[in-house]
């Protein structure tokens, strides 16, 4: 399996721009969850899905901000109007099912996808 | 928010030596998790330590579980100048979610 994969890897965009990031799970993993890093607030979980159905999104900063699954194998994160303070590196990862016999809870990341609004 | 702090918050240590790292958290949790992150790529999971469980290890690694102290530690034996990365401490509670700390970042000097 290749991973979880993210696209793009570098987004540079203006303020006020719609940004949009991909996200492919590893095959078979029920859970996906977007996470956003910076220096200032560490590692803060933004949204997860369950069998592509979003569960918690109290971490979505505000209404911006949108994430979809439209199927089992992807995922967007959607930012529109994009503000200089929404420049992190964002992280998709994905999981088993939980109670499954090996690797239940166990986070897979994809390599992130940073981004730079001007 | 955060539930778990890792201490320190950086930490540099010459090629060989051990280097251990702290992990406190706030409330009762299913699990406990160590992942590492180099620099410019997503985290990998280490190790994951049941809240029934005392200690673990894997390879060069041992992980401790103290839940009346509320606290882990991190212990990596004889480091290699590629063990340089950040490591964050995870945990789980009711949910399914995982929260991480703000991550310790070990320099090892060859």
């Amino acid at each position: 399996d290749a991973g979880v994969i993210q696209s793009p890897r570098h987004e540079v965009t203006e303020m006020g721009q719609e940004v949009t990031l991909r996200c492919k799970p590893i095959s078979g993993h029920d859970y996906l969850f977007w996470y956003r890093q910076t220096m200032m607030r560490g590692l803060e979980l933004l949204i997860y899905f369950n069998n592509n159905v979003p569960i918690d999104d109290s971490g979505m900063p505000e209404d911006r901000f949108s994430a979809k699954m439209p199927n089992a194998s992807f995922s967007t994160l959607k930012i529109q109007p994009s503000e200089p303070r929404d420049s992190a590196v964002y992280f998709c990862a994905s999981s088993q099912r939980q109670g499954a016999r090996s690797g239940a809870n166990v986070l897979t990341f994809g390599a992130g996808s940073r981004l730079t609004v001007l | 928010s955060q539930q778990g702090e890792e201490d320190p918050q950086a930490l540099s240590i010459q090629e060989g030596e051990n280097a251990t790292m702290n992990c406190s958290y706030k409330t009762s949790i299913n699990n406990l998790q160590w992942y590492r992150q180099n620099s410019g790529r997503g985290l990998v999971h280490l190790i994951l330590i049941r809240s029934n469980e005392r200690e673990k290890h894997s390879g060069r690694l041992r992980v401790t579980l103290d839940t009346s102290k509320k606290s882990s530690s991190l212990l990596i034996t004889a480091s290699r100048a590629a063990d340089t990365a950040s490591y964050f401490c995870a945990t789980r509670a009711g949910s399914y979610q995982l929260t991480f700390g703000k991550g310790t970042k070990l320099s090892v000097i060859p």
